[in-house]
């Protein structure tokens, strides 16, 4: 079974200063990874993808994240944080054979400190 | 502990008919939030509801509907079906007064479309 993991509850950041967000997971064959952001009582929103080719994938809002197959990891980044970037960031992972079922982490919160 | 619980788990219909998936969210969650995933396809946002308001909506066509009741269960209501409409619909719960609006998401409703 795929799973997903975020370990960290809250990430706090000063505005200016690089985030990371980080995700781990678990899946058989080739994973489809992907951020989602959500703000408050929104639905979530997309960010960014990786299926094949460069490791170091960008998204939307400056963000990008780095797939790493070594340590099943796919970590979210960005180089100088705003406060608007606070919100709800949620990893998922998609199986790629059956029906391709999405597998949602359970969000951390990043925290922009102004 | 109690999980968001849709219903039916499958579903097969003709094009042209109708359907009704129900949520029901996570005993104390205030807020649902719809998705759909077509086949091989990421996660859509549909629509979600607070406190039996809608308070947000994303691509949702306008032949479904969907509405929050006073125990705060949801229906998505969807009619004249077309072959395009077979995917895995999921609803997720959270709650206002909960950790960071954190969404918890059901196992999905299949829908197929003949």
């Amino acid at each position: 079974a795929q799973s997903v993991a975020q370990p960290e509850d809250q990430v706090n950041v000063a505005e200016g200063n690089p985030l990371t967000v980080k995700c781990t997971y678990s899946v058989s064959g080739n994973p489809y990874l992907f951020w989602y952001v959500q703000y408050p009582n929104r639905g979530l929103q997309f960010l960014l993808k990786y299926i094949t080719g460069d490791n170091l994938v960008k998204g939307s809002y400056g963000f990008e994240a780095e797939f790493n197959k070594s340590q099943t990891s796919f970590h979210l980044k960005k180089p100088s944080a705003l406060v608007s970037d606070s919100a709800l960031y949620f990893c998922a992972v998609r199986d790629m054979t059956g029906y391709q079922k999405v597998t949602f982490g359970i969000g951390t919160k990043l925290q922009v400190i102004p | 502990a109690a999980g968001v619980i849709q219903s039916p788990r499958h579903l097969i219909k003709e094009k042209r008919e109708t359907a009704t998936l129900k949520c029901y969210p996570i005993p104390r969650h205030d807020t649902v939030y719809w998705y759909q995933q077509g086949p091989g396809q990421d996660p859509q946002f549909l629509i979600s509801f607070y406190e039996k308001m809608q308070s947000d909506k994303g691509s949702i066509p306008d032949r479904f509907s969907a509405q929050q009741f006073s125990d705060y269960h949801s229906e998505l209501n969807m009619s004249s079906l077309e072959l395009g409409d077979s995917a895995l619909y999921f609803c997720a719960s959270s709650s206002t007064g909960g950790r960071y609006n954190e969404q918890f998401f059901g196992p999905g409703t299949r829908l197929t479309v003949l």
